[in-house]
Order: structure tokens, then sequence, then C-alpha cells
């Protein structure tokens, strides 16, 4: 069955340091999303790609990068945590014919100390 | 720009009670309306979607939700809660792109 996983579930890290959360789906999706959430906040789109070379800002970008190199994965980078980045991932993925249903991982608890 | 509004941040009701789970949205074109269900330490699941052919949707676990564009709502509904059914629940609206807008977010709370 094709699915969205990301690595790792769980990560500790500490303030400064970079961290890459991997995010591999087989769905043969174009399009890729990441958001986080936040208590209160709901779900926040931070960056999304329609396609290989592809990459959009979201609403909350700033500290964070992706890259799209092959249409299976799409991983997150935090260049250099903060406190206030500490948070659940989640990615997500959808077919490329419009507005369409999104399809989730299981998301990635970070916390940076 | 597109919103969601969700009142109340957490619902509780009775073991077969009604559901009722409201969203409220703005969108500058006519919206696609999603609702999702997220279960602890799990990912967003879809239950339905509007995408402007019925107004009333039926979902996955015995939800449904109907569209007014008078009201520019999307509420949620199920006759008969069970225990089953504790979650949060998202609404979340598309305009013209390919990326949604999510709601805060509704902690459904059952009792026996």
């Amino acid at each position: 069955d094709a699915e969205i996983t990301q690595s790792p579930r769980h990560k500790i890290t500490e303030t400064g340091r970079q961290v890459t959360l991997a995010c591999h789906q087989t769905w043969n999706h174009n399009n890729m999303f990441w958001y986080r959430q936040d208590l209160g906040h709901g779900l926040r789109l931070i960056h999304y790609s329609y396609g290989v070379q592809d990459t959009n800002k979201g609403e909350v970008s700033d500290g964070y990068s992706v890259s799209r190199s092959n249409t299976e994965d799409l991983p997150l980078t935090l260049e250099s945590a903060a406190s206030s980045q500490t948070s659940v991932y989640f990615c997500a993925s959808s077919e490329s014919s419009g507005r369409v249903e999104q399809y989730f991982g299981p998301g990635t608890r970070l916390t940076v100390t | 720009a597109q919103s969601v509004t969700q009142l109340g941040s957490h619902v509780s009701v009775s073991e077969g009670a009604l559901v009722l789970l409201r969203c409220n949205y703005s969108s500058s074109v006519p919206p696609y309306l999603f609702w999702y269900v997220q279960y602890p330490n799990q990912g967003l699941q879809l239950l339905l979607k509007y995408t402007s052919a019925a107004t009333l949707v039926k979902g996955i676990n015995g939800f449904e939700a109907e569209f007014k564009k008078s009201e520019t709502s999307f509420h949620l509904t199920k006759p008969s809660a069970h225990m089953s059914d504790a979650a949060e629940y998202f609404c979340a609206v598309s305009d013209r792109s390919s990326t949604l807008t999510f709601g805060k977010g509704t902690m459904l709370l059952v009792s026996p």
C-alpha cells in the first residue's frame, strides 16, 4: 500500500544545531507539504513543493528550508534550531490535479532545548 | 485570503448524543472544504470533503457536513456519538491553489 513516512518520530536537539526531518511518500504525488502543529494554532504551512526542483514558502517559513530532488522525498531543514521551533511537524502529499485532499504522515515531535 | 474559524476549542458530549462541530470559512472564490480527524499521536485522516457538488456531504464513521454558502459555514455532525469518536477535528479550506488553510481545531470529548 502507498504511504507517507516521516523520520525520526521523536528528536531532541540543542539550540543552534542544524536538524533535518525526513519525509518520504510512495503515492507518486507531485505535491508535498510541511506543517507544524502547535497548541492553539492548529496546523500552519511551512513550505511546499509542486514537483522536482520546485519549492515555495508558506505562512511560517522563517528558519526553515526544503529541497526537492526527486518525487518521493521532501526533507525539512532547520538551519539553526531555536526553542520556538519545538513543535510537532507533519508532512503531507497530494495529487497535482487541483484542489484535492492531502494525505498526512504520522508526524515528528521535535524538542529544542 | 482564505481563513477558517472553528468555534469552541473543546466540545463535550455524552455517548449517544448528537455531535455538532462548527466551522466557518472565508474565501474570495468558491471554496473546497475539508474535515480531518486526528487521533492521539497520529497524523490527520480525511473525514469528508466538499468540492462544489452536493451541499450535504457524507463521510466516514457516520459523519456528515452541510455546506451553507449564505452562512459561510461547513458544520460537521454525527447523530450519535461513540467513545471512539473522541479525537481532535480540523476544518480546512482551499481556494485556487493546492494548499490548505486549517482552523485551530476542536477537541471532541465523549463521556460514557
